[in-house]
């Protein structure tokens, strides 16, 4: 099965610095990769999402971008805020018969006023 | 608009107990899933249900079953609760039965279950 591994699981940056999220997948196959982010006693919510036919996508201060062939993709925050505060999740689709997503471990990110 | 609602949002058991967590979503989705999430272990798959009718084995099956009673409504049942059991529990709905339509998978608030 699929296997997503992330990194790194902590990350502090000052407000106003970007920071940046990686991961790698492991079955070629997976075609859409969604990025979730859980703000503390809350469920996860879809920030931004990627789909294998494209290399980078962006949304206002936020970007992903997806290397198919290294089978890498990230995340970009830019002009960190404190609001970005919060544990971020990668996600890879197995392309089988019903949308099977796999998560990476998460990362926790704290932006420093 | 409410989403996908899950309950109870806390409960503690004891070893040996039962408990059912209700899950209801409103978004007309056909597939639902029961993810638990644990530190150092992120988010992952207990059980899941493609369409009304049918539900499958996810990852971590072991001790939990499962009923998708109409296409509203999936549940998580723990027959005999262990400690091993305790967890934040999220249930989750999207409307997607193929993969390649990537569709959003929308999460419940979670429940946080502490197995004494």
């Amino acid at each position: 099965g699929e296997n997503v591994e992330q990194h790194p699981s902590t990350l502090s940056v000052q407000e106003g610095d970007s920071a940046v999220i990686k991961c790698t997948y492991s079955d070629s196959a997976s075609n859409y990769f969604p990025w979730y982010k859980q703000e503390l006693g809350k469920g996860p919510q879809l920030i931004i999402d990627i789909r294998s036919n494209v290399g980078e996508k962006k949304d206002q201060r936020i970007a992903v971008t997806l290397n198919k062939t290294a089978k890498h993709f990230s995340l970009h925050i830019t002009e960190t805020q404190p609001e970005d505060s919060a544990v971020y999740f990668c996600a890879a689709t197995n392309s089988g018969g019903y949308q099977k997503v796999t998560f990476g471990i998460g990362t926790k990110l704290q932006v420093i006023p | 608009n409410a989403g996908v609602t899950q309950t109870p949002k806390f409960q503690v058991l004891k070893t040996g107990q039962s408990m059912t967590l209700q899950c209801a979503q409103d978004m007309n989705h056909n597939s639902m899933y029961w993810y638990r999430q644990d530190p150092g272990m992120g988010l992952r798959l207990i059980y899941y249900s493609a369409s009304e009718g049918t539900t499958d084995k996810g990852e971590v099956p072991n001790g939990y079953n499962v009923s998708r009673l109409n296409k509203r409504e999936f549940s998580l049942r723990l027959e005999s609760a262990a400690p091993s059991q305790t967890s934040v529990y999220f249930c989750a709905s999207s409307d997607a039965l193929k993969a390649s339509s990537g569709n959003t998978i929308y999460f419940g608030e979670g429940s946080w279950l502490t197995v004494v």
